[in-house]
């Protein structure tokens, strides 16, 4: 498995509160991803990454905000929690873009009450 | 919108059927890749798909891309339980954009 985390794993937040998922890699990939999970809706992007400061939305970014400081890590941060950013949220990391396989890291289940 | 339809949306099936889903795109695709979800884990790339009409094999596991670069399929041939899980197709749908848009996948379920 490529070396990738995410933390954490599992959160419980209330409608609300602001909320930090972090994804870390050890590949030195260049591009960076954090796509949402539900049923009946696949893998939705939210955010990638192409480099350093440099950030793209994906098709359902409303109320998601990211950030990479650093070449391993990439942050997403949902801004005020709503019930319906309830979902898995996965990280991939990826050297070639759309043009090559991409890692998942495990996954990080949010629940928003 | 630009989009990635998989059907069918669930399958199951028993030990030793075969089973087929399709991916279709709405535009031309420059490649296709597949992925697979185990039940409780994370997609892992199975294969891409670059040229048109290409076919390629991985023992049971059997990947199309459309002459027209628009549509593929993953055929399995006599399934067994490990091929349990979630199969997505995925595609640049944007020129020159570095993000993949993924199908809504189709959900493998097998009778021992």
């Amino acid at each position: 498995d490529a070396g990738i985390t995410q933390s954490p794993r599992h959160k419980v937040t209330e409608t609300g509160t602001p909320v930090t998922l972090r994804c870390h890699q050890t590949e030195n990939h260049r591009y960076m991803y954090w796509y949402r999970q539900d049923p009946g809706h696949g893998l939705r992007l939210i955010h990638y990454s192409y480099g350093v400061k440099d950030t793209d939305k994906g098709e359902v970014s409303d109320g998601y905000s990211v950030s990479r400081s650093k070449t391993e890590d990439f942050l997403l941060t949902l801004e005020s929690a709503t019930s319906s950013q309830t979902s898995v949220y996965f990280c991939a990391i990826s050297d070639t873009g759309v043009f090559g396989e991409q890692y998942f890291g495990p996954g990080t289940r949010l629940t928003v009450t | 919108g630009q989009q990635v339809m998989q059907i069918p949306q669930y399958q199951h099936v028993q030990e030793g059927e075969d089973f087929t889903t399709y991916c279709n795109s709405s535009t031309t695709l420059s490649n296709i890749q597949w992925y697979k979800q185990r039940p409780g884990g994370h997609p892992v790339f199975l294969i891409q798909l670059v040229k048109s009409g290409e076919v390629k094999k991985q023992k049971r596991l059997t990947f199309q891309f459309g002459e027209a670069k628009k549509n593929s399929s993953l055929h399995i041939t006599a399934t067994q339980t490990t091929d349990v899980g979630t199969y997505f197709c995925a595609g640049p749908l944007i020129q020159g954009a570095q993000k993949l848009v993924f199908g809504q996948g189709t959900r493998l379920t097998i009778n021992p």
